[in-house]
C-alpha cells in the first residue's frame, strides 16, 4: 500500500508523559500536514511542511507540541507533558506540488488517549 | 478567518434514494476551493468531490454532485442512488486559493446513515 501511513494507530499514556507520533507521506508528495480531530468534530489544522520547512503553525499548536520533518520525508509530532485535553485523533495528510488544488491524502490517524 | 458550518449533525436515507447534505461557509476571499470529504467508521478520510469557486458549473463525480451558490456561500452535496457503502461522516471543507492556501478548514460533519 503506498498511501499515507501513521504509527502508532493507538496510544494510551498517562498525564504528564511525552508521546511521539510518526507520519510517512506518499513518497512523491512534498507537502505534509498535521490535523487534530476530537470526537464528533471536524479536523482542525495544526501545522504543515513543504519539504523540510515548517511553513505554518496554528495557534492550537502550543509550546508543548513540536513537529519535525528532518529530511523532507517522514514527519514526527511530539507532545510533551500530555494533558487530558490532548486526547484526540491526530491525522496526517500529504499533497503534491504547490497549487492549492492538489488533493490532500489522509492517513488513518493516531488515536491518543491520555488517562 | 474562514468558517464552515454544517447544520445537520445526522441524516438518514433509504438505499437507492437521494439525500442532500448542507454546508455554508463564511469568507471574504473571492477565489477558493470547497471540498466534501467522507470518513467511514474507523477508516481514513477520502475526497469525494471538489469545487473551484471561479467555476460556475457545479462539480459532478458519478453519483455525487454539488450545488454551489457563491453569493449565498452555500455548498451542498447531493448523493443519488444511495448505497450502503455511502454510510459515513461527511465533512465540508474550505481552502484558500493560491500557494499561500494550505490548510483545510472543516465543518463539524454530518453523520449519514443508509437504511436497507
Amino acid at each position: 500500500d503506498t498511501g499515507v501511513s501513521q504509527d502508532p494507530r493507538h496510544k494510551i499514556t498517562k498525564r504528564g508523559q511525552n508521546v511521539t507520533f510518526r507520519c510517512d507521506p506518499i513518497s512523491e508528495h512534498n507537502r505534509l500536514y498535521w490535523y487534530r480531530q476530537t470526537l464528533g468534530q471536524g479536523p482542525e489544522f495544526l501545522t504543515y511542511f513543504q519539504n523540510e520547512a515548517q511553513l505554518e503553525k496554528s495557534r492550537l499548536l502550543s509550546d508543548r507540541f513540536s513537529a519535525e520533518r528532518p529530511k523532507g520525508s517522514f514527519s514526527t509530532l511530539e507532545i510533551q507533558r500530555t494533558e487530558q485535553g490532548d486526547s484526540a485523533m491526530y491525522l496526517c495528510a500529504s499533497s503534491m506540488g504547490l497549487a492549492s488544488a492538489y488533493e490532500q491524502y489522509f492517513g488513518p490517524g493516531t488515536r491518543l488517549t491520555v488517562t | 478567518a474562514q468558517t464552515v458550518t454544517q447544520s445537520q449533525p445526522e441524516m438518514s436515507v433509504q438505499e437507492a434514494e437521494t439525500v442532500t447534505l448542507s454546508c455554508t461557509y463564511d469568507t471574504s476571499e473571492s477565489d477558493y476551493y470547497l471540498f466534501w470529504y467522507k470518513q467511514p467508521p474507523s477508516r481514513q478520510m477520502i475526497l469525494v468531490i471538489r469545487q473551484e469557486a471561479y467555476k460556475q458549473q457545479n462539480a459532478t463525480e458519478n453519483r455525487f454532485s454539488v450545488n454551489f451558490q457563491k453569493a449565498a456561500k452555500s455548498f451542498s452535496l447531493k448523493i443519488s442512488d444511495s448505497q450502503l457503502g455511502d454510510a459515513a461522516m461527511y465533512f465540508c471543507a474550505y481552502r484558500s486559493y493560491g500557494s499561500s492556501g494550505s490548510r483545510l478548514t472543516f465543518g463539524e460533519g454530518t453523520q449519514l446513515t443508509v437504511n436497507p
